[in-house]
């Protein structure tokens, strides 16, 4: 299957301090890709849908001032957590769309990243 | 608004069948899936259905979909401690004409499997 990709898997920052996390898709162009976040024991929650060239759609309740989508190109969108504080300290996990995918609309998802803010 | 629910924990011996159940609330969703989720890991996909199927068989999965009840089941034959992780199930639905989807996903089923 299709290879997407997240860096680091692993962050601890001070808070205060600004996080980003990029996804690569390695081997496809991926138009659309998700950003999820994940509490203990939790469902993933849905953040932001980012499509490529254009801004994301941010879910209700999701401050787009704290976390920025960026979708440069077809194969890597980032998320940057602005002024980190700990309680958004969370396991981020994106995910991308391949176009070959077809009607399934299956999504491959990256490793996720470890957010701890300090 | 939408909704999936499942059973938050299920504990089998190795060697039994493990059926892992998820309810949904809207109707209108197109695919249904199985992700499984490994400790610290990301999902992998594990199988899918179309709304208008009511089994998929794949291997050691059988996936039966009732859309009257809203009820989706996945079932694990021969359940091996491999197989130990969370399993979530989701519900997908067309954002717009552009083919966008938007996922629904359920708390999460954790299985134990005991040797």
């Amino acid at each position: 299957g299709a290879v997407v990709s997240q860096h680091p898997s692993w962050v601890i920052c001070k808070s205060g301090t600004s996080v980003k996390i990029e996804c690569r898709s390695l081997d496809f162009q991926a138009t659309t890709m998700f950003w999820y976040r994940q509490f203990p024991k939790q469902s993933l929650m849905l953040m932001a849908t980012s499509n490529e060239g254009s801004k994301a759609t941010y879910e209700q309740g999701v401050e787009k001032d704290k976390f920025l989508i960026n979708h440069a190109s077809l194969t890597l969108s980032t998320l940057t957590v602005t002024s980190a504080h700990p309680e958004d300290s969370s396991f981020y996990i994106c995910s991308a769309r391949s176009s070959g995918s077809g009607n399934t609309g299956e999504l491959f998802f990256g490793e996720g990243s470890r957010l701890t803010v300090l | 608004g939408e909704d999936v629910e499942q059973s938050l924990f299920l504990s089998v011996r190795e060697g039994d069948s493990s059926v892992i159940n998820c309810t949904y609330t809207d109707s209108s969703s197109t695919y249904l899936y199985w992700y499984k989720q490994e400790p610290g890991a990301g999902l992998q996909l594990l199988t899918y259905i179309f709304s208008n199927m009511d089994m998929k068989q794949d291997q050691r999965l059988t996936v039966l979909l009732n859309k009257k009840d809203k009820h989706l089941s996945l079932r694990i034959a021969d359940t091996q401690t491999g197989d130990s992780a969370i399993y979530f199930c989701a519900e997908s639905f067309l954002l717009n004409a552009g083919n966008n989807r938007k996922l629904i996903w359920g708390l999460g089923t954790s299985l134990a499997v005991n040797p």
